[in-house]
């Protein structure tokens, strides 16, 4: 059963667009997070979200920015994509923000710069 | 920083065989790390399949079990006899502290056929 919903599943942009992606999770979490899966298969942090605070892998360039309105919604905004940019982002809640929670995770928005 | 190295690539297994999809890591805390596997099922999102966080404990869940051993610092996945439904993509990670979120092997993808 999904409860984490990510929009769009695909997105095909060219260089130095700007491109948003949607994430709503409907589990009454407290913590949102994107990871982004590269195309080595790689999946790591890129940032997390708990009662206002965000929290940034220092490795994110800063075109990435999170954005929320709530907390069960955490987009994700690139403003000037650049070939390195494509991959599956993934989008997940926990409860809290402890490092032994339990992730649940979005289906993915694959990125595809051209 | 934190690592995990796990089985590469794919692994076929008939149905009704055993399964072990090995997981070392590497910590960078003088602590014990959160132990993860993670499992991608076809057409779904990545969910968790057990947890250990204590070292030396065991975690089970669906038939597979896996061993915190802080000793050899690994975490293998076993099942004694697996099912066509088993097929997935496995990923083992580890969480130290929150902010860096978790870490995650490559991925394991094991096709099990009848």
């Amino acid at each position: 059963e999904t409860a984490v919903f990510q929009t769009p599943n695909y997105h095909v942009t060219q260089v130095g667009n700007e491109v948003s992606f949607n994430c709503k999770q409907t589990l009454g979490h407290d913590t949102m997070y994107w990871y982004k899966q590269d195309s080595k298969k790689l999946l790591k942090i890129m940032f997390s979200y708990n009662n206002k605070q965000l929290i940034v892998n220092e490795t994110v360039p800063r075109r990435f920015s999170p954005q929320s309105s709530d907390k069960a919604h955490l987009n994700l905004r690139i403003k000037s994509v650049e070939p390195e940019d494509s991959a599956v982002y993934l989008c997940a809640s926990s409860l809290g923000l402890g490092n032994a929670e339990t992730l649940y995770f979005g289906s993915g928005t694959r990125l595809t710069v051209l | 920083g934190d690592s995990v190295t796990q089985t590469e690539g794919q692994v076929t297994v008939s149905e009704s065989k055993s399964l072990i999809i090995n997981c070392t890591y590497s910590a960078t805390s003088i602590g014990y790390p959160n132990l993860f596997w993670y499992v991608r099922y076809p057409g779904e999102g990545l969910q968790l399949l057990l947890k250990v966080i204590t070292a030396g404990q065991k975690g089970s869940s669906r038939g597979f079990e896996a061993t915190y051993n802080k000793e050899a610092t690994s975490f293998h996945l076993q099942k004694a006899s697996v099912q066509e439904s088993d097929s997935a993509v496995y990923y083992c990670a580890l969480s130290e502290n929150y902010a860096q979120g978790l870490t995650f092997g490559l991925g394991t993808r094991v096709s099990v056929f009848p």
